[in-house]
């Protein structure tokens, strides 16, 4: 079935400092990329929706500024977190659309300290 | 804006009991509904979906019962397992946006 690879699962970086986290579509072209945040006990929250070669969409209250989101090849999407906080501190997960419906990532787990 | 709502943040079911999760949407363009089953720190895992032009989807011991007059989706397992225990999600979506909005999760628990 299809798989969607993100990496890395967890990361620990400085107040301050950028991460990257890499979602890629392993057996498969996924045209679309959304991106959501979960807060321990919450609900996934879409924060943008990324096509491959174009600008993504930012939902209402992400800043596109903050979260760069990068869908240079069909199966590869990158999210990241710029100048990071604590109060970025959050589960990322990536899911992957495409004709086998929606795919997601195992997620990264991103502390900032 | 809470789209989509599951308002019981938890359930607990004796094993081989049925459990009945439920979600509530607000959005009537939503045509298409899925449901997710997670453990902590993993993605989501998809259990079974339903289009709005049906009211019932069955695979194996997961059923879905949708009720588009009162926007409400409920997923009912049977016989339930105590592997069945994780967090469940509804989401929606509208056909052509492909955008997945999902409720806001319920802890089942089963216990022997």
């Amino acid at each position: 079935g299809a798989v969607v690879s993100q990496h890395p699962s967890w990361v620990i970086c400085k107040s301050g400092t950028s991460v990257k986290i890499e979602c890629r579509s392993l057996d498969f072209q996924a045209t679309t990329m959304f991106w959501y945040r979960q807060f321990p006990k919450q609900s996934l929250m879409l924060m943008a929706t990324s096509n491959e070669g174009s600008k993504a969409t930012y939902e209402q209250g992400v800043e596109k500024d903050k979260f760069l989101i990068n869908h240079a090849s069909l199966t590869l999407s990158t999210l990241t977190v710029t100048s990071a906080h604590p109060e970025d501190s959050s589960f990322y997960i990536c899911s992957a659309s495409s004709r086998n419906g929606y795919t997601f990532g195992s997620g990264t787990r991103l502390t900032v300290v | 804006d809470q789209q989509v709502k599951q308002n019981s943040p938890s359930l607990s079911v004796q094993e081989g009991r049925i459990s009945i999760l439920n979600c509530d949407y607000t959005n009537s363009m939503f045509d298409y509904f899925l449901w997710y089953k997670k453990y902590p720190a993993e993605g989501p895992t998809f259990l079974i979906s339903i289009s709005s032009i049906k009211d019932k989807n069955e695979d194996g011991r997961f059923t879905v019962f949708l009720n588009k007059s009162a926007k409400h989706l409920s997923l009912h397992i049977v016989p339930s397992q105590p592997g069945d225990s994780a967090v469940y999600f509804c989401a929606a979506t509208r056909r052509g946006t492909d955008k997945l909005i999902f409720g806001t999760g319920t802890r089942l628990q089963v216990f022997p």
